[in-house]
């Protein structure tokens, strides 16, 4: 079956420090993969996208994510998290029109 | 430009009752979704709509879900009857086109509770 998976249920990081949350995939043809953020008490938002070219991809607010074909994976990445980075992370894969998100990473930075 | 607007944003039911979640999409969106989050799980989609046609309702539980758009506008999204297992946040959310370069804008959810 078609799944997502990502790595750490719940993340804690004091500002600063580098972030890097990983995603995991399993289908086999092509896919366009997403991060979406939710901030507490906000909607779900679109952090980044992907859908062809150059794997990394640079979103809002400073976030990255790379895309290893190889490895089934497209993990989030950020130098320097800020308090405000508090939120739930959700990975997202689309494939055959279908769209199937992750069980999501719970991040707090600690100022 | 205004978001997806859902209602209520909060309902409490017991179970075996029914309930019914209204969404409204950005203006201009042709494609609906709604989507099921249970705690601690990221969100399943129940049914996707482009226009007022289903596309997509293979995860909806249909012996008790139903939904419906009509006039290709607002959604609404019916749980009769109601089970425990029900208790989730249910997100709307629209598209331009639904293709696959669309991004999906979300509302802020209705959040269910089955006693």
């Amino acid at each position: 079956a078609q799944s997502v998976s990502q790595h750490n249920h719940h993340v804690i990081l004091s500002e600063a420090a580098s972030l890097e949350l990983g995603c995991n995939y399993s289908y086999g043809g092509t896919v366009n993969l997403f991060w979406y953020v939710q901030y507490p008490g906000q909607h779900l938002q679109l952090l980044l996208k992907y859908f062809s070219g150059d794997p990394l991809v640079k979103g809002i607010k400073g976030f990255e994510a790379e895309f290893i074909k190889s490895k089934f994976s497209f993990n989030l990445r950020k130098p320097s998290v800020q308090w405000s980075d508090t939120a739930e992370y959700f990975c997202a894969v689309r494939s055959y029109d279908k769209v199937i998100f992750g069980p999501g990473t719970s991040l707090s930075v600690i100022p | 430009e205004a978001g997806v607007a859902q209602s209520p944003r909060y309902k409490i039911i017991e179970k075996r009752q029914s309930v019914a979640f209204w969404c409204n999409p950005i203006s201009g969106h042709a494609t609906l979704y709604w989507y099921q989050q249970i705690l601690g799980q990221g969100p399943k989609l129940l049914i996707q709509f482009q226009n007022n046609g289903v596309v997509d309702d293979s995860q909806l539980p249909k012996d008790r879900f139903s939904a419906e758009r009509l006039k290709g506008v607002d959604s609404t999204l019916k749980i009769q009857p109601a089970k425990l297992e029900d208790s989730a946040v249910y997100l709307c959310a629209s598209s331009l086109v639904g293709s696959y370069i669309d991004e999906q804008f979300f509302g802020p959810g209705t959040r269910l509770t089955v006693l």
